[in-house]
């Protein structure tokens, strides 16, 4: 089977940098995706990693490191509309964990 | 252009009746999902069809039926709907080879509501 474990919540300041972690069990590893939601839209993919290491994708990043069965997505200078919910996703990103709100504070 | 649509973007309906909701990619996708999202938000793999056969069908009522006419199509079918059928059903579509082979596209979702 497969789980994914992240934080319910998490909270900072426009402006800040902030980490979302994901933590996964799964049996077969195809890479870890991310996904942003904002409330009423759809999930719109924001990155990928097959490998260890970290990808960046202009204010995102997200880091794999797959001997720890781990890894973050990295939001940088937070802007308000950056408040959604971001999701980790293994097994081709078909696999879900249960999404991560994310408060930013003016 | 949509690249992913779906149809209706709302269902309200009684008990025990009998839904279907349409999903359509223009992106050329081989590979294409329903998922469910509940009030919790969490999104569930429901299933996935590939060139039209079915590779994913996770556990999931029989009373919910896919049902993929082509590529480019995946419809899904509710019959005798209960209360706990209500939820955001979204549709997506990806390429299962090449570089973006992991990357979904989701279609805008369906808000059924079960009365």
């Amino acid at each position: 089977g497969q789980s994914l474990e992240q934080p319910s919540e998490v909270t900072a300041v426009e402006g800040a940098i902030v980490q979302i972690n994901c933590t996964y069990q799964t049996s077969g590893f195809y890479g870890l995706s991310w996904y942003q939601q904002h409330d009423g839209g759809a999930p719109t993919f924001l990155s990928y990693n097959g490998l260890d290491g970290l990808e960046e994708t202009g204010r995102f990043s997200s880091f794999l490191s797959r001997s720890d069965s781990y890894g973050y997505l990295l939001l940088q200078e937070l802007q308000m509309k950056d408040s959604a919910s971001y999701f980790c996703a293994v097994r081709w990103g078909i696999i879900f964990g249960k999404g991560t709100r994310l408060h930013i504070l003016p | 252009d949509t690249a992913v649509s779906q149809t209706p973007k709302y269902l309200v309906t009684q008990m025990g009746n009998d839904k279907s909701i349409k999903c359509e990619q223009n992106l050329g996708h081989d590979t294409m999902y329903w998922y469910k999202q509940d009030s919790k938000k969490f999104l569930k793999i429901m299933f996935s069809y590939n060139n039209k056969e079915l590779i994913i069908n996770e556990t999931v009522p029989n009373r919910f039926s896919p049902k993929s006419p082509d590529k480019a199509h995946l419809n899904l079918h509710i019959n005798s709907l209960e209360l706990g059928d209500s939820a955001v059903y979204f549709c997506a579509s990806s390429q299962v080879r090449g570089r973006r082979a992991h990357t979904q596209y989701f279609g805008p979702g369906t808000r059924l509501t079960v009365l």
